[in-house]
């Protein structure tokens, strides 16, 4: 497979439950995001790893949990969610540089919804 | 604070026709622009970016955009649309400053084509 992928595609899941999401990037490249989509909204970034480390959490919630084993692997751990975070979760990746003129590349999305 | 304006949240134009989709950004300095599209349940594609150099950037999909500092704009163009390019369109920054590539997206404009 090439550029980024999810999976899965589509996930429905009651609030008690728990549950991941998984990217997988075959570009070589060193960090990965991720972002959430929701109606009527801008995209929000809510993690972002570089060579497997955190390096920006934007005051996302305890419910969600990112796991970057590797700088080809991302995972977001969800438990206990709520019906409002119901949303479009898109990974990407790209390639780090000093200036910050680095392009990222979406992977396709995880359509959460949450009962 | 550093934003991203799309001042169109919904567009329709003629199979054939001109298209204009306009980006306006409020920045200190000259931040990095991008324009990604999104088709319906898909992620996010990269249409073109500007970093530097040649204000009139080419994208794919016959697309082309051009920054003008002066009205801190960079709005995406295309001479005639065809039906597949209904879809909805971002626009994004990144401050030349950033160590994360962090990227800050405009709410979205979405392009509708009238046969």
């Amino acid at each position: 497979e090439t550029g980024v992928t999810q999976t899965p595609r589509h996930l429905v899941m009651g609030m008690t439950n728990k549950k991941s999401l998984k990217c997988e990037q075959h570009l070589g490249h060193n960090a990965m995001y991720w972002y959430k989509q929701s109606a009527k909204k801008p995209l929000e970034l809510m993690f972002v790893y570089n060579f497997k480390e955190q390096t920006e959490n934007n005051s996302v919630p305890s419910r969600f949990s990112p796991e970057c084993p590797n700088s080809s692997h991302l995972f977001l751990h969800l438990h206990t969610l709520q019906p409002e975070d119901s949303a479009l979760y898109l990974c990407a990746s790209s390639q780090p540089t000093s200036g910050g003129d680095e392009t990222q590349y979406f992977g396709p999305g995880t359509r959460l919804l949450v009962l | 604070a550093q934003s991203v304006t799309q001042p169109d949240i919904h567009i329709t134009v003629s199979e054939g026709a001109s298209l204009e989709l306009r980006c306006n950004y409020s920045y200190g300095a000259t931040p990095y622009l991008f324009w990604y599209v999104q088709s319906p349940g898909q992620g996010l594609q990269l249409l073109l970016k500007y970093f530097s150099g040649d204000t009139l950037v080419q994208g794919i999909k016959g697309f082309e955009a051009e920054f003008k500092r002066s009205q801190s704009s960079f709005n995406l163009r295309k001479p005639s649309v065809h039906w597949s390019d209904a879809a909805e369109y971002f626009c994004a920054v990144v401050a030349p400053s950033s160590n994360t590539g962090k990227l800050i997206f405009g709410q979205g404009t979405t392009l509708q084509v009238k046969p």
